[in-house]
């Protein structure tokens, strides 16, 4: 089956710092990833879409150059939240799709920023 | 727009119980409707799906029931488990094969009581 391996799990950073979430397809080539961010108690919200070597598009409301999307290969895409501030901190799920197995989710990840 | 309507926001079943959650949708044009199961700090993981070409498929005890004309869809739980205890999500998207985004639905959250 496919998997998604999505890094870190979790990670805490001090205010105005940058982070980097990785999502990886293990054993699949991925034709596009989504970046979603989770509210606690609430449902998905998708930020971006991104396909391997073009630009991410970006959801109506969600700052490009605060999350960069970078799809570098059919199996990597990242999520670097620049400057941090304590309102970006949540959960970010990433998920990969192929046209065999749907949408893969990854674990998430918990971002704290202090 | 919320495009996926879920409902109830959560809900409490006996061990054994029949927990039903139902979801409707606006777009005529999805064709590809899964569930999604998530579990606190973890990623949404996929339950079962179902096609418009159906009206009901089955997994195990997880049963989805689906009525195109009504633009409805929900998930019945068989013999529900204290291990079923999480969140479920519906989504809907166009074609299913991950060109296209998954529009999710607002959560519900089940809690079997043993």
């Amino acid at each position: 089956g496919a998997v998604v391996s999505q890094h870190p799990s979790r990670v805490i950073c001090k205010s105005g710092t940058s982070v980097k979430i990785e999502c990886r397809s293990l054993d699949f080539q991925a034709t596009t990833m989504f970046w979603y961010r989770q509210f606690p108690k609430q449902s998905l919200m998708l930020m971006a879409t991104s396909n391997e070597g073009s630009k991410a598009t970006y959801e109506q409301g969600v700052e490009k150059d605060k999350f960069l999307i970078n799809h570098a290969s059919l199996t990597l895409s990242t999520l670097t939240v620049t400057s941090a501030h304590p309102e970006d901190s949540s959960f970010y799920i990433c998920s990969a799709t192929t046209l065999n197995y749907g949408y893969t989710f990854g674990s998430g990840t918990r971002l704290t920023v202090v | 727009q919320q495009q996926v309507k879920q409902s109830p926001q959560s809900l409490i079943v006996q061990k054994g119980g029949i927990p039903i959650i139902n979801c409707a949708y606006e777009n005529t044009a999805f064709d590809y409707f899964p569930w999604y199961q998530q579990f606190p700090g973890k990623g949404p993981a996929l339950l079962i799906a179902i096609r418009p070409d159906v009206s009901e498929k089955k997994e195990g005890r997880f049963t989805i029931s689906f009525n195109k004309s009504a633009k409805q869809f929900s998930l019945h739980i068989m013999d529900s488990q204290p291990g079923d205890s999480a969140t479920y999500f519906c989504a809907a998207s166009l074609s299913g094969t991950g060109a296209n985004n998954l529009f999710f639905g607002t959560g519900t959250r089940l809690t079997v009581i043993p």
